[in-house]
């Protein structure tokens, strides 16, 4: 079946970088692009950006321009997010998903990144 | 960005009785190719999102109808016919007209 399966959670202090990965299984990794959402505890979903997987082009919200990259190994069928210059408000749980048509399904189950000194 | 408001934020329903879930866009969602790109998801305590609906009011595969959408331009509806046990969560709206995909806030349903 289609699966995305993320990375563990992440412990880090102001001012890192934590990079989260996101497994692809049971489709072309290649053909559906991923993209990237975030919720904070008890809070909604703030969209992050999009990578294509083929050509590896990516698209970011305004806000996190700067401060994350999103890239990918074919080979492994594995999708990159990494945020800089962490800031305890970027405490959350990161989620991928692959996009089909214009919705997303499925999400990964989500890492939790905490930010603190 | 569109902003997405849902409407109410809580609702406490008694198993087996209706619920009805707004969505309101600041703009119309409706597309140049007659597509209104309009979704609802689900996130049931733990997991990450579900997605129920797309294009205003298509069930998605193994959605159960006792779901349906309904709505146009940018005003939608959610609505459970009989809420059961399994239905509580975190409802969202979420619109992918254009770029950035923007959620509504939320809204928690629970079981009396």
């Amino acid at each position: 079946q289609v699966q995305l399966v993320q990375s563990g959670a992440e412990v880090k202090k102001p001012g890192a970088s934590v990079k989260v990965s996101c497994k692809a299984s049971g489709y072309t990794f290649t053909s559906y692009d991923i993209n990237w959402v975030r919720q904070a505890t008890g809070q909604g979903l703030e969209w992050m950006g999009w990578m294509n997987p083929n050509s590896g082009n990516t698209g970011y919200a305004q806000k996190f321009q700067g401060r994350v990259t999103m890239t990918r190994n074919t080979s492994i069928s594995t999708a990159y997010m990494e945020l800089s210059s962490l800031r305890s408000e970027d405490t959350a749980v990161y989620y991928c998903a692959r996009v089909k048509g214009r919705w997303f399904d499925p999400w990964g189950q989500g890492t939790l990144v905490t930010v603190s000194s | 960005d569109i902003v997405m408001t849902q409407t109410p934020l809580s609702l406490s329903v008694t198993p087996g009785q209706p619920a009805s879930i707004s969505c309101k866009s600041s703009q119309s969602l409706l597309h140049s190719d007659g597509k209104t790109y309009l979704y609802w998801y689900l996130q049931k305590p733990g997991q990450p999102p579900q997605l129920l609906i797309y294009e205003v009011s298509n069930r998605f595969s193994g959605v159960p109808d006792r779901f349906s959408g309904s709505g146009s331009g940018t005003d939608f509806t959610l609505k459970i016919s009989r809420v059961e046990a399994e239905d509580v969560g975190v409802y969202y709206c979420m619109q992918s007209i254009q770029l950035p995909p923007t959620f509504g806030g939320g809204t928690k349903v629970e079981i009396k």
